[in-house]
Protein backbone atom coordinates (compact mmCIF):
# COMPACT_ATOMS: atom_id res chain seq x y z
CA UNK A 1 0.00 0.00 0.00
CA UNK A 2 0.80 3.56 -0.67
CA UNK A 3 0.30 6.66 0.48
CA UNK A 4 1.32 10.34 -0.01
CA UNK A 5 0.73 13.50 2.55
CA UNK A 6 1.61 17.20 0.98
CA UNK A 7 1.96 19.27 3.70
CA UNK A 8 0.51 22.53 2.85
CA UNK A 9 -3.04 22.62 1.20
CA UNK A 10 -2.02 26.33 0.16
CA UNK A 11 1.23 28.05 0.22
CA UNK A 12 2.05 31.42 -1.20
CA UNK A 13 5.56 33.11 -1.53
CA UNK A 14 6.49 36.71 -2.81
CA UNK A 15 7.65 36.66 -6.70
CA UNK A 16 11.62 35.93 -6.53
CA UNK A 17 11.39 34.42 -3.66
CA UNK A 18 12.62 30.34 -2.85
CA UNK A 19 9.06 27.95 -3.35
CA UNK A 20 9.49 25.06 -1.31
CA UNK A 21 6.10 22.24 -1.59
CA UNK A 22 6.69 19.56 0.96
CA UNK A 23 6.22 16.08 0.15
CA UNK A 24 6.09 12.96 1.99
CA UNK A 25 5.83 9.40 1.13
CA UNK A 26 4.80 5.81 2.53
CA UNK A 27 5.84 2.83 -0.17
CA UNK A 28 5.97 -0.69 0.93
CA UNK A 29 8.32 -1.60 -2.26
CA UNK A 30 10.83 1.06 -3.59
CA UNK A 31 8.42 3.69 -5.28
CA UNK A 32 8.72 5.85 -8.10
CA UNK A 33 8.09 9.44 -7.55
CA UNK A 34 6.97 12.57 -9.44
CA UNK A 35 5.43 15.75 -9.28
CA UNK A 36 2.84 17.35 -11.04
CA UNK A 37 1.62 20.93 -11.91
CA UNK A 38 -1.97 21.66 -12.69
CA UNK A 39 -3.16 25.07 -14.09
CA UNK A 40 -7.30 26.32 -13.90
CA UNK A 41 -9.24 24.33 -15.83
CA UNK A 42 -6.30 21.67 -17.45
CA UNK A 43 -4.85 18.63 -17.18
CA UNK A 44 -1.93 17.15 -14.91
CA UNK A 45 1.42 18.24 -16.64
CA UNK A 46 4.11 16.03 -15.50
CA UNK A 47 7.02 18.74 -13.74
CA UNK A 48 9.66 16.19 -13.10
CA UNK A 49 10.34 12.46 -12.09
CA UNK A 50 12.60 9.87 -9.71
CA UNK A 51 13.06 6.09 -10.58
CA UNK A 52 16.77 5.37 -10.39
CA UNK A 53 20.01 6.62 -10.27
CA UNK A 54 20.55 10.46 -8.88
CA UNK A 55 18.68 11.24 -6.25
CA UNK A 56 18.80 15.49 -7.05
CA UNK A 57 16.29 15.45 -10.31
CA UNK A 58 15.70 18.56 -12.53
CA UNK A 59 12.43 19.32 -14.16
CA UNK A 60 11.35 21.72 -16.65
CA UNK A 61 10.62 25.67 -15.57
CA UNK A 62 13.43 25.50 -13.10
CA UNK A 63 11.89 22.72 -10.76
CA UNK A 64 13.65 20.27 -9.13
CA UNK A 65 13.39 17.95 -6.54
CA UNK A 66 15.44 15.50 -4.12
CA UNK A 67 15.09 11.91 -3.03
CA UNK A 68 15.41 11.08 0.78
CA UNK A 69 15.07 7.75 1.31
CA UNK A 70 15.83 7.77 4.82
CA UNK A 71 13.15 10.56 5.49
CA UNK A 72 10.68 9.30 2.78
CA UNK A 73 10.06 12.38 1.28
CA UNK A 74 10.46 13.79 -2.09
CA UNK A 75 10.01 17.56 -1.77
CA UNK A 76 9.86 20.20 -4.58
CA UNK A 77 12.25 23.53 -4.78
CA UNK A 78 12.35 26.26 -7.14
CA UNK A 79 14.76 28.86 -6.12
CA UNK A 80 12.78 32.19 -7.60
CA UNK A 81 9.44 32.38 -7.72
CA UNK A 82 7.38 33.68 -11.02
CA UNK A 83 4.05 34.83 -11.21
CA UNK A 84 3.83 32.24 -13.77
CA UNK A 85 4.39 29.57 -11.06
CA UNK A 86 1.29 30.10 -9.57
CA UNK A 87 -0.80 26.73 -9.79
CA UNK A 88 -1.75 23.84 -8.19
CA UNK A 89 1.15 21.18 -7.91
CA UNK A 90 0.91 17.09 -7.06
CA UNK A 91 2.88 14.52 -5.62
CA UNK A 92 2.42 11.37 -6.81
CA UNK A 93 4.19 7.57 -6.59
CA UNK A 94 3.86 4.14 -7.73
CA UNK A 95 5.48 0.93 -6.79
CA UNK A 96 8.88 0.56 -8.74
CA UNK A 97 9.55 -2.44 -11.36
CA UNK A 98 5.93 -3.14 -10.59
CA UNK A 99 4.95 -3.10 -14.29
CA UNK A 100 2.06 -0.76 -12.63
CA UNK A 101 1.09 2.51 -14.30
CA UNK A 102 -1.04 3.13 -11.09
CA UNK A 103 -0.38 6.29 -9.57
CA UNK A 104 -1.25 7.51 -6.25
CA UNK A 105 -1.43 11.10 -5.49
CA UNK A 106 -0.98 13.49 -2.59
CA UNK A 107 -4.09 16.16 -1.90
CA UNK A 108 -2.18 19.29 -3.55
CA UNK A 109 -0.95 21.85 -2.47
CA UNK A 110 -1.94 25.40 -4.26
CA UNK A 111 0.78 27.85 -4.73
CA UNK A 112 0.13 31.52 -5.14
CA UNK A 113 2.81 33.99 -5.95
CA UNK A 114 2.57 37.32 -4.89
CA UNK A 115 3.62 40.24 -6.98
CA UNK B 1 3.36 15.16 -32.06
CA UNK B 2 -0.24 15.42 -30.61
CA UNK B 3 -0.85 15.20 -26.95
CA UNK B 4 -3.84 13.23 -25.20
CA UNK B 5 -7.24 14.44 -26.30
CA UNK B 6 -10.35 13.72 -24.50
CA UNK B 7 -13.94 14.23 -25.96
CA UNK B 8 -16.36 15.39 -24.76
CA UNK B 9 -14.42 18.21 -22.63
CA UNK B 10 -18.06 19.12 -20.95
CA UNK B 11 -20.80 17.15 -19.98
CA UNK B 12 -23.84 17.72 -18.47
CA UNK B 13 -26.34 14.77 -17.61
CA UNK B 14 -28.96 13.62 -15.13
CA UNK B 15 -29.10 11.03 -12.01
CA UNK B 16 -29.52 7.58 -13.75
CA UNK B 17 -28.42 8.23 -16.76
CA UNK B 18 -25.53 6.86 -17.85
CA UNK B 19 -22.10 8.43 -19.95
CA UNK B 20 -19.27 7.32 -22.30
CA UNK B 21 -16.34 9.39 -21.89
CA UNK B 22 -13.49 9.05 -24.43
CA UNK B 23 -9.88 9.20 -24.54
CA UNK B 24 -7.09 9.36 -27.37
CA UNK B 25 -3.60 8.84 -26.27
CA UNK B 26 -0.53 9.97 -27.53
CA UNK B 27 0.43 8.18 -30.98
CA UNK B 28 2.92 5.02 -29.88
CA UNK B 29 1.43 4.40 -25.99
CA UNK B 30 -0.16 1.52 -24.95
CA UNK B 31 -1.04 2.09 -21.87
CA UNK B 32 -4.23 4.33 -20.62
CA UNK B 33 -4.95 5.17 -17.56
CA UNK B 34 -8.15 6.81 -15.91
CA UNK B 35 -8.71 9.01 -13.33
CA UNK B 36 -11.20 11.01 -11.32
CA UNK B 37 -10.93 14.29 -9.53
CA UNK B 38 -13.23 16.00 -6.92
CA UNK B 39 -12.31 18.49 -4.51
CA UNK B 40 -12.78 16.53 -1.94
CA UNK B 41 -11.47 12.72 -2.82
CA UNK B 42 -8.97 14.97 -5.18
CA UNK B 43 -7.18 12.48 -7.45
CA UNK B 44 -8.07 8.97 -7.50
CA UNK B 45 -7.16 5.96 -10.05
CA UNK B 46 -10.15 4.39 -12.13
CA UNK B 47 -8.47 1.82 -14.08
CA UNK B 48 -5.20 1.00 -16.40
CA UNK B 49 -5.66 -0.93 -19.65
CA UNK B 50 -2.25 -1.76 -21.83
CA UNK B 51 -3.13 -3.92 -25.04
CA UNK B 52 -6.67 -3.98 -24.80
CA UNK B 53 -6.64 -5.52 -21.45
CA UNK B 54 -7.80 -4.25 -18.07
CA UNK B 55 -4.36 -4.31 -15.68
CA UNK B 56 -5.05 -2.19 -12.73
CA UNK B 57 -8.33 -1.33 -11.18
CA UNK B 58 -8.84 1.23 -8.63
CA UNK B 59 -11.50 1.23 -5.77
CA UNK B 60 -14.84 2.05 -7.08
CA UNK B 61 -18.01 0.35 -8.07
CA UNK B 62 -19.30 -1.50 -10.44
CA UNK B 63 -20.86 1.11 -12.39
CA UNK B 64 -17.47 2.34 -13.81
CA UNK B 65 -16.16 0.39 -16.72
CA UNK B 66 -13.57 0.99 -19.40
CA UNK B 67 -12.33 -0.85 -22.61
CA UNK B 68 -9.27 -0.31 -24.83
CA UNK B 69 -9.22 -0.32 -28.66
CA UNK B 70 -6.51 -2.03 -30.95
CA UNK B 71 -5.30 1.53 -31.76
CA UNK B 72 -5.39 1.96 -28.14
CA UNK B 73 -7.99 4.67 -28.07
CA UNK B 74 -10.17 4.04 -24.63
CA UNK B 75 -13.19 4.63 -23.52
CA UNK B 76 -14.44 4.51 -20.05
CA UNK B 77 -18.27 4.19 -19.11
CA UNK B 78 -20.48 5.24 -15.98
CA UNK B 79 -24.06 3.57 -15.65
CA UNK B 80 -26.77 4.84 -13.60
CA UNK B 81 -25.17 7.89 -12.86
CA UNK B 82 -25.41 9.77 -9.01
CA UNK B 83 -24.75 13.05 -7.65
CA UNK B 84 -21.39 12.31 -6.56
CA UNK B 85 -20.08 11.01 -9.66
CA UNK B 86 -19.74 14.63 -10.99
CA UNK B 87 -16.20 14.92 -11.31
CA UNK B 88 -13.08 15.56 -13.96
CA UNK B 89 -12.25 12.93 -15.30
CA UNK B 90 -8.62 12.79 -16.60
CA UNK B 91 -7.23 10.39 -18.93
CA UNK B 92 -3.32 9.48 -19.04
CA UNK B 93 -1.03 7.72 -21.59
CA UNK B 94 2.11 6.25 -21.08
CA UNK B 95 4.67 4.63 -23.44
CA UNK B 96 4.93 2.09 -21.13
CA UNK B 97 8.46 0.65 -22.67
CA UNK B 98 12.00 1.93 -21.97
CA UNK B 99 13.54 4.64 -19.67
CA UNK B 100 9.86 6.80 -20.05
CA UNK B 101 8.25 3.95 -19.70
CA UNK B 102 6.60 4.93 -15.96
CA UNK B 103 5.64 9.23 -17.37
CA UNK B 104 2.16 9.65 -17.59
CA UNK B 105 0.91 11.98 -19.64
CA UNK B 106 -2.68 13.57 -19.23
CA UNK B 107 -5.49 14.80 -21.30
CA UNK B 108 -7.46 18.39 -20.32
CA UNK B 109 -10.13 16.30 -19.09
CA UNK B 110 -13.53 16.06 -19.09
CA UNK B 111 -15.78 17.89 -16.64
CA UNK B 112 -18.89 15.52 -15.97
CA UNK B 113 -21.80 17.48 -13.64
CA UNK B 114 -24.37 15.12 -12.81
CA UNK B 115 -28.25 17.10 -11.88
Amino acid sequence: AQSVTQLGSHVSVSEGALVLLRCNYSSSVPPYLFWYVQYPNQGLQLLLKYTTGATLVKGINGFEAEFKKSETSFHLTKPSAHMSDAAEYFCAVTPSGAGSYQLTFGKGTKLSVIP
Amino acid sequence: KAGVTQTPRYLIKTRGQQVTLSCSPISGHRSVSWYQQTPGQGLQFLFEYFSETQRNKGNFPGRFSGRQFSNSRSEMNVSTLELGDSALYLCASSLARGASSYEQYFGPGTRLTVT
